[in-house]
Formats: structure tokens, C-alpha cells, sequence
């Protein structure tokens, strides 16, 4: 166990509607990542927040948000969503905002999109 | 841009024999190296990772890995198997400057027989 935590574990959902994915990160640490794992793209890093602010963005869709509260957990918000926005969603933590430390990943919540 | 290589999809190697992961890199100068383990259902877990000095890295559960320059690659080994190892690896590279951040791998499969 990680110690981080996502939910849900499982969303399935249809094209065009908005999902809304929860990530609560280890007790103490800052930082959020939110990562995408699909057959096509393989595991990919969509954006990291630090403490609330925005630190890095990767291949992230507009159609896609993230924001971190100030509880320090975070969500991911995709909206129109479309068939090939179906994979495993990871969120992992760690304590500072340099992505070279350890991260710990939760378990993913997996989004089918029908 | 960086990037990552993993030849081998699927190793199927006998409980007990060594393994050797391989992985290869593309990066303008000397990258941050990291190899990724994801047991089936759960999120990835942070085996060992190098930064810089010595070229041979020891991570957790007696796996270890080999930084060569010339060959540009960081291939992952384990003296002897076991049942529990059967998972998938990822070896992903992180970049040095600005925002450059981690790039995975498409991940070899590992099957243990026994």
C-alpha cells in the first residue's frame, strides 16, 4: 500500500459526459502527478501540481483539468469525453516538487468510455 | 526530446535463473534513469533510479541495474527470480533542464515458470 488514494476504482461512462477523478496523496506530501496508461500511448504524464499551484504540464488535452485543494488532494477533470480517452488513470505523490524524487502511485482508476 | 526504448515486450524466464531487462535511451547529454514496476492491478512501484557516480545501481527486492554511457542504456537484472517478481517493468528517462520530465517506456511483461 502506497498510501496513496484514488477513486473511483472503476467509472464507466458515455461519450460527450464529464467525469470528475479523486487523488489523495500521502500524508505529507506536496506534490500531485496525474499520469494516463493506454494500450495506444503507453504511460504518459498529463500534469503535476505543487501545493496547489500548477508545476508542470505534459501531454495533457484541453478537454482536460486538474486543480489540488488545500487539503493538498486533487482531481482530474475530463470532459468531453470520447472512445479513445478509456485507459488507467494513475495520481502518485511525493514530498517535494522535483519529479526526480520518489513518487508513490495509487492504485489508477480505470474509465471506460462507451 | 527523450525518449526510451524496451526491445523486449514479453521475457519468460524460469523461477530461480537470473533476468536481464533491457533499456535503451535517447538524450543530448546524461539523463535521469529510473526503472518502474507494476504488479497486475496496482500502480507502479519505484525500484531504483540513477542520478550520477556509480554506474551500477542496487534497488529494492535484489534488483540492481547498469548505467553504460556508450551503449546509452540502463538495462535491469536480478540474480534469481522468483514467482513474485511476474509483473511488468518500465524504465522510463527524465530529462535535466527546465521542464523536462519523465518519459516511459512501452514496458516489458515478465512471466515466471516454475
Amino acid at each position: 500500500d502506497s498510501g496513496v488514494t484514488q477513486t473511483p476504482k472503476h467509472l464507466i461512462t458515455a461519450t460527450g459526459q464529464r467525469v470528475t477523478l479523486r487523488c489523495s496523496p500521502r500524508s505529507g506530501d506536496l506534490s500531485v502527478y496525474w499520469y494516463q496508461q493506454s494500450l495506444d500511448q503507453g504511460l504518459q504524464f498529463l500534469i503535476q501540481y505543487y501545493n496547489g499551484e500548477e508545476r508542470a504540464k505534459g501531454n495533457i488535452l484541453e478537454r482536460f483539468s486538474a486543480q489540488q485543494f488545500p487539503d493538498l488532494h486533487s482531481e482530474l477533470n475530463l470532459s468531453s469525453l470520447e472512445l479513445g480517452d478509456s485507459a488507467l488513470y494513475f495520481c502518485a505523490s511525493s514530498d517535494s516538487g522535483e519529479y526526480t524524487d520518489t513518487q508513490y502511485f495509487g492504485p489508477g482508476t480505470r474509465l471506460t468510455v462507451l | 526530446a527523450q525518449s526510451v526504448t524496451q526491445p523486449d515486450i514479453h521475457i519468460t524466464v524460469s523461477e530461480g535463473a537470473s533476468l536481464e531487462l533491457r533499456c535503451n535511451y535517447s538524450y543530448g547529454a546524461t539523463p535521469y534513469l529510473f526503472w518502474y514496476v507494476q504488479s497486475p492491478g496496482q500502480g507502479l512501484q519505484l525500484l531504483l533510479k540513477y542520478f550520477s557516480g556509480d554506474t551500477l545501481v542496487q534497488g529494492i527486492k535484489g534488483f540492481e541495474a547498469e548505467f553504460k554511457r556508450s551503449q546509452s542504456s540502463f538495462n535491469l537484472r536480478k540474480p534469481s527470480v522468483h514467482w513474485s517478481d511476474a509483473a511488468e517493468y518500465f524504465c522510463a528517462v527524465g530529462g535535466r533542464f527546465g521542464n523536462e520530465k519523465l518519459t516511459f517506456g512501452t514496458g516489458t511483461r515478465l512471466t515466471i515458470i516454475p
